[in-house]
């Protein structure tokens, strides 16, 4: 079966450009993960679904930041104006159950945003 | 707070040797806890875990890692290192009852020499 994708894989931006940045989770899984990956550095959480509830966003850096899911599925993170140091790796992963921290996790690719 | 260490950035080994990536937790109760392997260009992917029971958990291609509480460890091995090990390897933890964001260690990435 399919697995987590995300689109685009590649992304370059000029500073001050929106870019929005897509998840499409495995068919039937409840929750929905971001994360972002500097270079050299593990992922870090960015915010977190329940079905289209947005549970957690603690992790987003900023309010240029958000995230939506609003059918439960297919879920798109938007950077506005973004800027350099948003560049970076970002990761979408999904899990079966709702909450359940020893759930698998199974992440996407990953999009790779470069901002100029 | 919780945090993963991931002892040394870069592990090189020759082709059928011992495989050690070390990983050091810190949390104020015993997370639960995992390894991921990350292929070039593919998403990370789950090697194994550690939730209850068994300290010493058994995880796809051979690898293995045992929970040591006393020592707050979680150190991945394999016996025999193979070329297709080649990757870079996640620890992360995330806390009993929470939400299940995980944490993650820095990385380490393997080189196995022929």
């Amino acid at each position: 079966g399919a697995g987590v994708s995300q689109s685009p894989r590649y992304k370059v931006t000029k500073r001050g450009q929106d870019v929005a940045l897509r998840c499409d989770p495995i068919s039937g899984h409840v929750s929905l993960y971001w994360y972002r990956q500097a270079l050299g550095q593990g992922p870090e959480f960015l915010t977190y679904f329940n079905y289209e509830a947005q549970q957690d966003k603690s992790g987003l850096p900023n309010d240029r930041f958000s995230a939506e899911r609003p059918e439960g599925s297919i879920s798109t993170l938007t950077i506005q104006r973004t800027e350099q140091r948003d560049s970076a790796m970002y990761r979408c992963a999904s899990s079966l159950l709702a909450r359940g921290s020893y759930n698998e996790q199974f992440f996407g690719p990953g999009t790779r945003l470069t901002v100029l | 707070a919780q945090s993963v260490t991931q002892l040394g950035s870069h592990v090189s080994v020759s082709e059928g040797a011992l495989v050690l990536l070390r990983c050091n937790y810190s949390s104020s109760v015993p997370p639960y806890l995992f390894w991921y392997v990350q292929y070039p260009n593919q998403g990370l992917q789950l090697l194994l875990k550690y939730t209850t029971g068994a300290t010493l958990v058994k995880g796809i291609n051979g690898f293995e890692a045992e929970f040591k509480k006393s020592e707050t460890s979680f150190h991945l091995t394999k016996p025999s290192a193979h070329m297709s090990d080649a990757a870079e390897y996640f620890c992360a933890v995330s806390a009993p009852g929470s939400q299940g964001n995980l944490i993650f260690g820095k990385g380490t990435k393997l080189s196995v020499k022929p």
